[in-house]
This record gives structure tokens, C-alpha cells and sequence, in this order.
């Protein structure tokens, strides 16, 4: 059973427009929440999180919001760029020695220009 | 750039070959992991290493097998592989933190004919 959905595979948006990437999680007992970005042929990289704790990160362009009693994770991108274009995958963690981290499917962004 | 170095990057062969990607990193951490991506699945985890000599199972870790005799490097071997294998597999560190952040490599593409 998945534990963390993503339920959108892909998502347009013109560029300059805001960018809202959706994750909802089953789980309540992690650390962390994470997004990670990846281009084809590439390695996934680490984008922003949010810890257990907050409801709201910011990083530039980039902002992540929590909604616990929803269990629901959204990233925002604004203003979008084509640069942006890549697949998006949220990503719960839970703490320790070993860091036990679990991948949503993935959401295809394409931002046209 | 974090030092993770995977080999081969690609790699066809046929169904009931023995397969081994390997996993080389150049910064001496503890937790390394071995990820395969699939459509529909996201990242899912296969083994995971938290020393030399210390491995233990991920998600889907049946039919892999995974050795790890020195701190830098992290094997992953397909004993007899099946088609279900052909996916694209990656390698992950952990460098330690709170936030759970993995670096991965770059990935290798697997296909079993």
C-alpha cells in the first residue's frame, strides 16, 4: 500500500504561473517531509522540506505547506520557469542512524513557455 | 557534487544472467541504499547498507542480493535476472542531519531482454 500519493502524474503550466504539486501521505509518524526533483537521465536531487513540525518552508521560488490534519503536502512554485520542467517526487522520512525514506510515484512537471 | 559514482550506466542482457551494478562513493558515509524507479512506482527501495558488512532488506528486495566489504562501495546483484528487473536503478548515500536528505548517483539502466 502506498504511503505517500501523488496523485497528479503530470501537470502543465505556462511559464510565469504558480506551480502547485499535491502529495498526500497515510502515515503521521515521520520526521520530515521532502521534495526532490529529477531530470531525465539523471539522479534525483534534494529540492526543499519541511519538518514534522512546521507548517509552512520557504526557499526562493520554491514553498512547501503541510496540512497535518489533512495529511496533505503541496509545493508551489512561483513564478514557474521552463527550467522547472522535471519530474517531482515528495518523499517522507522518519529519523534514526538509518533514514528510513519513502518515495511518492512522482508528478511530471512541464512548464511551457 | 557528492562523490557517487555508479557503474555500469547501462546495461541489456538477457533473462537468467547474473547482473552486478555497482555503487562507488568517495566520502566514506555510513548509509547507502539501492533505489529502482519504475512508472507508476516512484523510487522504491531494494537493500540498504549501514556498514561494512551490514545490509538489510528494503521493499522489494526479492530476487537482489547486495554486499558491501568496504565503506566506499555498494553492490547490488541480480543473481538470475528477469524481465520484471528492467528498470532504472539508483544509489543513494546518507550523509547524516536531521532532514533525512539522500544524494544519489546518477543512475543505471537495466534492461533484461
Amino acid at each position: 500500500d502506498q504511503q505517500v500519493k501523488q496523485n497528479s502524474p503530470s501537470l502543465s503550466v505556462q511559464e510565469g504561473r504558480i506551480s502547485i504539486l499535491n502529495c498526500d501521505y497515510t502515515n503521521s509518524m515521520f520526521d520530515y517531509f521532502l521534495w526532490y526533483k529529477k531530470y531525465p537521465a539523471e539522479g534525483p536531487t534534494f529540492l526543499i522540506s519541511i519538518s514534522s513540525i512546521k507548517d509552512k518552508n520557504e526557499d526562493g521560488r520554491f514553498t512547501v505547506f503541510l496540512n497535518k490534519s489533512a495529511k496533505h503536502l503541496s509545493l508551489h512554485i512561483v513564478p514557474s520557469q521552463p527550467g522547472d520542467s522535471a519530474v517531482y517526487f515528495c518523499a517522507e522520512s522518519f529519523g534514526g542512524g538509518y533514514q528510513k525514506v519513502t518515495f511518492g510515484t512522482g508528478t511530471k512537471l512541464q512548464v511551457i513557455p | 557534487d557528492a562523490g557517487i559514482t555508479q557503474s555500469p550506466r547501462h546495461k541489456v542482457t538477457e533473462t537468467g544472467t547474473p547482473v552486478t551494478l555497482r555503487c562507488h562513493q568517495t566520502e566514506n558515509h555510513r548509509y547507502m541504499y539501492w533505489y529502482r524507479q519504475d512508472p507508476g512506482h516512484g523510487l522504491r527501495l531494494i537493500h540498504y547498507s549501514y556498514g561494512v558488512k551490514d545490509t538489510d532488506k528494503g521493499e522489494v528486495s526479492d530476487g537482489y542480493s547486495v554486499s558491501r566489504s568496504k565503506t566506499e562501495d555498494f553492490l547490488l546483484t541480480l543473481e538470475s535476472a528477469t524481465s520484471s528487473q528492467t528498470s532504472v536503478y539508483f544509489c543513494a548515500i546518507y550523509p547524516g542531519g536531521n532532514t533525512g536528505e539522500l544524494f544519489f548517483g546518477e543512475g543505471s539502466r537495466l534492461t533484461v531482454l
